[in-house]
């Protein structure tokens, strides 16, 4: 079974702090994705890597960045929270072939909040 | 721009009873899926279907496609307590988009 985690499922961070949210996934995926969830907009893609250190810009990547130093983990950093990024945040990875046409793969989420 | 829309936006049903959800899209597709979330969990795939497909079952799932009127039906049959959660319908071709979600809830 492919296993996405989280580092955290509860996150509590005050406006203007650095936070990193770390995910691992253990089926040597190529491909992995950082999502927003919020309600009655659904899921929003904010970067993706299909490659370790390549990223790629999804539709909200304003206040976010992303490291992929491994191929296992994918780091979403906001680089300076605000009250407005409060959110639950999903990580998913996927196969190779068809970025976006494999099924995802998803970690249990954090739910982050920005005071 | 969000690509999927699921219909109802929340449906409640008496268990054994079926559960139907609507998706419709608006571009050209690879393929749609369709995922489970949890309440306040990460989402669980549950069938893909390819876009030369008609009609897909699995377990009690039954998935259509219509690509000329850019709509999918997700169906659960003899629903269970457990079915309760919320649905996303996911389009799969130069990105991958996911819907709002229908809120579905069996009660016992």
């Amino acid at each position: 079974d492919v296993k996405v985690t989280q580092s955290s499922r509860y996150l509590v961070k005050r406006t203007g702090e650095k936070v990193f949210l770390e995910c691992v996934q253990d089926m040597d995926h190529e491909n992995m994705f950082w999502y927003r969830q919020d309600p009655g907009l659904g899921l929003r893609l904010i970067y993706f890597s299909y490659d370790v250190k390549m990223k790629e810009k999804g539709d909200i990547p304003e206040g976010y960045s992303v490291s992929r130093e491994k191929k296992e983990r994918f780091s979403l950093i906001l680089e300076s929270a605000s009250t407005n990024q409060t959110s639950m945040y999903l990580c998913a990875s996927s196969l190779s072939e068809g970025l976006f046409q494999k099924t995802q793969y998803f970690g249990p989420g954090t739910r982050l909040l920005v005071l | 721009s969000q690509q999927g829309e699921e219909d109802p936006q929340a449906l409640s049903i008496q268990e054994g009873e079926n559960a139907t959800m609507n998706c419709s899209y608006k571009t050209s597709i690879n393929n749609l899926q369709w995922y489970r979330q949890n309440s306040g969990r990460g989402l669980v795939h549950l069938i893909l279907i390819r876009s030369n497909e008609r009609e897909k079952h699995s377990g009690r799932l039954r998935v259509t496609l219509d690509t000329s009127k850019k709509s999918s039906s997700l169906l659960i049959t003899a629903s269970r307590a457990a079915d309760t959660a919320s649905y996303f319908c996911a389009t799969a071709g130069n990105q991958f988009y996911f819907g709002t979600g229908t809120s579905l809830t069996v009660i016992p």
